[in-house]
């Protein structure tokens, strides 16, 4: 049980487009889901934390704007790069948390994103 | 003073031996400590959850707790090649959402 999807699992983008990347619970319903980013040998970052039919919290410095999330369903929540740019090039991972005992956190598989 | 503080390692241990990896946080009302395994360029994954001082076994690890120590570790008996990997160790902040704030990570080498 708990298993959490992403896809796409890498994507190329060109300067100035968009991508959106989806966050699936396949066998729980996740109240809350997170979006994390991750830069080569560094540790994981939180970008910001969604509740299912409410706005996310974002981090601190990290662009809202720039960093849509949706997150419309107890299965699905989506993380859109607006106007992407090189320094956007990096490792996203979700999570989610359902009605689990102690907020345990299952990861998605990642998406690796380069923008050109 | 960092929230959860690992040492970065590398830590390396022959095949066969225990590892021993260990996490101290600062937030004394802490009540989820959580043990992560990444491999490098795939994404975390639970190997262990603990919410109660003392040991928690599963398999070839076992996760420990000292909240009044505010310390959690994590050993990993016959340590395998397979093993080698950076282990993160997680801590739920009462009163936040479930969020979790991470420890850098220890990496750890399993050495034929």
């Amino acid at each position: 049980g708990a298993v959490v999807s992403q896809h796409p699992s890498w994507v190329i983008c060109k300067s100035g487009t968009s991508v959106k990347i989806e966050c699936r619970s396949l066998d729980f319903q996740a109240t809350t889901m997170f979006w994390y980013r991750q830069f080569p040998k560094q540790s994981l970052m939180l970008m910001a934390t969604s509740n299912e039919g409410s706005k996310a919290t974002y981090e601190q410095g990290v662009e809202k704007d720039k960093f849509l999330i949706n997150h419309a369903s107890l299965t699905l929540s989506t993380l859109t790069v607006t106007s992407a740019h090189p320094e956007d090039s990096s490792f996203y991972i979700c999570s989610a948390s359902g009605r689990l005992a102690g907020y345990e956190q299952y990861f998605g598989p990642g998406t690796r994103l380069t923008v050109t | 003073q960092k929230e959860v503080e690992q040492n970065s390692g590398p830590l390396s241990v022959p095949e066969g031996a225990i590892a021993s990896l260990n996490c101290t946080y600062s937030d004394r009302v802490s009540q989820s400590f959580f043990w992560y395994r990444q491999y490098s360029g795939k994404s975390p994954e639970l190997i262990m959850s603990i919410y109660s001082n003392g040991d928690k076994e599963d398999g070839r690890f076992t996760a420990q707790l000292n909240k009044a120590s505010q310390y959690v570790s994590l050993l990993i008996r016959d340590s395998q090649p397979s093993d080698s990997a950076t282990y993160l160790c997680a801590v739920n902040i009462v009163g936040n959402t479930g969020k979790l704030i991470f420890g850098q990570g220890t990496t750890l080498q399993v050495k034929p």
